[in-house]
């Protein structure tokens, strides 16, 4: 799987957006970008992912650039419990291919 | 709906000691997995199973065993803890035409 490179830490004020980068310059075809978020050493929770077109759902949107090199994770009017750590992820939906979490980007939500 | 649960959430064993985590879930998901999560740092994939009867390594699968009982549940054994093996712990699912993984919630477990 390809590797992704995040930013280790953001602040957003809370109410506006917040724009996760992510790149991952070495992306294959047919691998897809995840996004997922842990809050405070819960579980991580599934966000939202694109293989090229953008994406978005009742959570995020999901900005892929044209050539897949990079990607941003949006979040439209962030609130305090958006405060956690996000992970950007590579991978392809073959069958035995594993999630691989790396370092992820802390987002701190401030009043 | 519970997903995926996790027991123990948290506990606490001597240098030595062996014991089983376990996991289920109730989404007819046929791959399951398990991370471990270290402070500060990412998750990391200890086993996983993609079928019933399946299991596979992941990245650090030394010290663990895992049993893929039945379709829903896929329990983790530590047979002689290490502190080492201080961590959290983390069960996954996902189905086949899933895409997202889901996640228990968790457990906490210190070797002393």
């Amino acid at each position: 799987d390809a590797k992704t490179t995040q930013p280790p830490s953001m602040d957003c004020a809370e109410g506006r957006a917040a724009n996760l980068p992510c790149n991952h310059s070495t992306i294959s075809g047919n691998e897809y970008v995840y996004w997922y978020r842990q809050i405070h050493s819960q579980g991580p929770q599934y966000i939202i992912h694109g293989l090229k077109n953008n994406e978005t759902n009742e959570m995020a949107s999901l900005i892929i650039t044209e050539d897949r090199k990079s990607s941003t994770l949006i979040l439209p009017h962030a609130t305090l419990r958006d405060t956690a750590v996000y992970y950007c992820i590579v991978r392809s939906n073959n069958a035995g291919n594993m999630l691989t979490f790396g370092g992820g980007t802390r987002l701190m939500v401030k009043p | 709906n519970a997903g995926v649960t996790q027991t123990p959430k948290f506990q606490v064993l001597k240098t030595g000691q062996s014991m089983t985590l376990q996991c289920a879930q109730d989404m007819n998901h046929n791959s399951m997995y398990w991370y471990r999560q270290d402070p500060g740092m990412g998750l990391r994939l200890i086993y996983y199973s993609a079928s019933e009867g399946t299991t596979d390594k992941g990245e650090v699968p030394n010290g663990y065993n895992v049993s893929r009982l039945n379709k829903r549940e896929f329990s983790l054994r530590l047979e002689s803890a290490a502190p080492s093996q201080t961590s959290v712990y983390f069960c996954a699912s996902r189905g086949d035409s899933s895409y997202g993984y889901t996640f228990g919630s968790g457990t906490r477990l210190t070797v002393v």
